[in-house]
């Protein structure tokens, strides 16, 4: 079946800091790949995507590309702000059929501190 | 655009009873609704999908008749605990999927803000 393992928090960083959080998955076929923000309260928000091989996805000064050849997704920022402050989660949504089914990773847990 | 609401974000109750959890498609209609759970520092656990109009797909492990699942329209979801228990406490969170919102490649859900459940 699909499984999503990504890096496990929590992670605390200055701001202004590089940001990166590891993302792997194992999936059948030629999955599409997400990265989720949940701030503190609230639901999930759909960070950015990429739906095949090679594809960047970027939003808000985050960045991931899709690496079929290392099934990975890794998730990027240059310079991260106390804002940033959320957990991330990646995840997998299969083709085919009427309901496309996400599956997530754990979450990691980001601090940024002033 | 594509705003999911959640009525109650917060709910306590006593063992024994049931409690329902709306979630409601503000801007949009939703052809299929998810239900997840999601557990302290843990991902989400997809606990059902379902069609309006038509029966709930439960996960694997998932109990139909604990966790009963309605979409009567195309902007509502109700999802029922019913004779609630402490270990049933959790986040509960719905997402929905927008009619002829898909692509080739995937069919994007929008998630609401959760309802925190507590069974004392």
């Amino acid at each position: 079946g699909n499984s999503v393992t990504q890096m496990e928090g929590p992670v605390t960083l200055s701001e202004e800091a590089f940001l990166t959080i590891n993302c792997t998955y194992t999936a059948t076929g030629y999955p599409s790949l997400f990265w989720y923000v949940q701030y503190p309260g609230e639901g999930l928000q759909l960070l950015l995507k990429a739906t095949k091989a090679d594809d960047k996805g970027s939003n808000k000064g985050f960045e991931a590309t899709y690496r079929k050849e290392t099934t990975s997704f890794h998730l990027e920022k240059g310079s991260v702000q106390v804002s940033d402050s959320a957990v991330y989660f990646c995840a997998l949504s299969g083709r085919g059929g009427s309901n496309y089914k996400l599956t997530f990773g754990k979450g990691t847990l980001l601090t940024v501190n002033p | 655009g594509a705003v999911v609401s959640q009525h109650p974000s917060r709910v306590i109750c006593k063992s024994g009873t049931s409690v329902k959890i709306e979630c409601r498609s503000l801007d949009f209609q939703a052809t299929t609704m998810f239900w997840y759970r999601q557990f302290p520092k843990q991902s989400l656990m997809l606990m059902a999908t379902s069609n309006e109009g038509s029966k709930a797909t439960y996960e694997q492990g998932v109990e139909k008749d604990k966790f009963l699942i309605n979409h009567a329209s195309l902007t509502l979801s109700t999802l029922t605990v019913t004779s609630a228990h402490p270990e049933d406490s959790s986040f509960y969170i719905c997402s929905a999927s927008p009619v002829g919102g898909g692509t080739s490649s995937y069919n994007e859900q929008f998630f609401g803000p959760g309802t925190r459940l507590t069974v004392l």
